[in-house]
């Protein structure tokens, strides 16, 4: 049973654009959620992370909007770039992880230029 | 300073082989943790090591195992492969395991078992 779902596999934005990349969970008991970013042949790169205590989180073009009563986050992205183009996995822990997120599936954003 | 090292970066095997992989952190973490990313499933945790001790463990079988060294450097063994256990192998450091920053990934190692 998937505690983290991303639930659009793709998301194709136009250069200069807003990209919105959404996910959901279902345990309320995470404390942190995190966004990474994935390049092919590469590592996930972390990008930026949200404690449950807040709403939102703001890092330069990247903000994470957190809905606890929906237990709904979204990442976005402004404006998106051609190099923005990879794969963004949604990420959740809880206060003592010992090393375990729980990953999404991934959306991979393509942004056109 | 040096990232997460992850030794080899393709590897291919045969069904009922073992293999070894391995994992270098960034100086100074203590923490390591082990993902496996297939199409699928995406990416699953397998378990993590802090300090020479297994502190944390995924659903997997027990073929998979793993061990931390006194220098951090972490190795995980796959034993009697299976063709469902191609994928992309992650490691993962952390200075304690639960920082909300997140881990800092190596480029994994992909194996593949024919």
């Amino acid at each position: 049973d998937q505690q983290v779902k991303q639930n659009s596999p793709s998301l194709s934005v136009q250069e200069g654009r807003i990209s919105i990349l959404n996910c959901d969970y279902t345990n309320s008991m995470f404390d942190y959620f995190l966004w990474y970013k994935k390049y092919p042949a590469e590592g996930p790169t972390f990008l930026i992370s949200i404690s449950s205590i807040k709403d939102k989180n703001e890092d330069g073009r990247f903000t994470v909007f957190l809905n606890k009563s929906a237990k709904h986050l979204s990442l976005h992205i402004v404006p998106s770039q051609p190099g923005d183009s990879a794969v963004y996995f949604c990420a959740a822990m809880g206060r003592r992880s010992q090393g375990n997120l729980i990953f999404g599936k991934g959306t991979k954003l393509s942004v056109k230029p | 300073k040096a990232g997460v090292t992850q030794t080899p970066r393709y590897l291919i095997k045969t069904r009922g082989q073992q293999v070894t992989l391995s994992c270098s952190p960034i100086s100074g973490h203590r923490s390591v943790s082990w993902y496996q990313q297939t199409p699928g499933q995406g990416l699953q945790f397998l378990f993590e090591y802090f300090s020479e001790t297994q502190r944390n463990k995924g659903n997997f079988p027990g073929r998979f195992s793993g061990r931390q060294f006194s220098n951090s450097r972490s190795e995980m063994n796959v034993s009697t492969l299976e063709l469902g256990d191609s994928a992309l192998y992650l490691c993962a450091s952390s200075l304690q395991g639960d920082e909300p920053y997140g881990y800092t990934f190596g480029s994994g190692t992909r194996l593949t078992v024919v």
